[in-house]
């Protein structure tokens, strides 16, 4: 059975500052990978992921996610915080599973940039 | 145009009552979600269709129940309404089956149940 962890539900970083939200996963299969962010009020936003091409991933807002195999990890990271970085941020695996993909959330991990 | 959109934004309903939210999709997405989240941000899922049919439908009480008139439209009624049901209900939508291309998330509708 697939899982999804995400160390850390609040991370803090100044503004400027590396942003690294982690995220790990176990799955029985290559798994497809992703991060959403969600800011105050809306619905998920996709912010990248992976499809078994390029290990790093780039996304919107400057953001990039590497899948590495052997650590079952796919840390989201951005050199550089902005102050409208501030959200909750999920990371998210899909594999297949009874005949249709099944798609399983992290707990989420918000982001304050302190000024 | 939003892609994909949800009404109401946000309900505020008794116990006991039935109340329905409806989505809609212009995205020509074949798939369509009802994801729970709960107020400590966990997401869960609900129920999915594909081109109208039901695909996944998860543990979830039978006071709800998804009905998807054409592929574009994904709504969701919920009878004798308690207050664990009080949730932000996202619908979703992705192209086919299998979302390896993410999915299209609408902004929400927050059921608050007194």
């Amino acid at each position: 059975a697939q899982s999804v962890t995400q160390l850390g539900s609040h991370v803090s970083v100044s503004e400027g500052a590396l942003v690294l939200l982690r995220c790990n996963y176990s799955s029985s299969v290559p798994p497809y990978l992703f991060w959403y962010v969600q800011y105050p009020n809306q619905g998920l936003q996709l912010l990248l992921k992976y499809t078994s091409a390029a290990t790093l991933v780039k996304g919107i807002n400057g953001f990039e996610a590497e899948f590495k195999k052997s650590e079952t990890s796919f840390h989201l990271t951005k050199p550089s915080a902005h102050m409208s970085d501030a959200a909750e941020y999920f990371c998210a695996v899909s594999e297949p599973s009874g005949g249709y993909q099944k798609v399983t959330f992290g707990t989420g991990t918000k982001l304050q940039v302190i000024p | 145009d939003t892609a994909v959109s949800q009404t109401p934004k946000y309900l505020v309903t008794q116990m006991g009552n039935d109340k329905s939210i409806k989505c809609e999709q212009n995205l020509g997405h074949d798939t369509m979600y009802w994801y729970k989240q709960d107020s400590k941000k966990f997401l869960k899922i609900m129920f999915s269709y594909n081109n109208k049919e039901l695909i996944i439908n998860e543990t979830v009480p039978n006071r709800f129940s998804p009905k998807s008139p054409d592929k574009a439209h994904l709504n969701l009624h919920i009878n004798s309404l308690e207050l664990g049901d009080s949730a932000v209900y996202f619908c979703a939508s992705s192209q086919g089956q299998f979302p390896n291309y993410g999915y299209t998330f609408g902004s929400g509708t927050r059921l608050t149940v007194v």
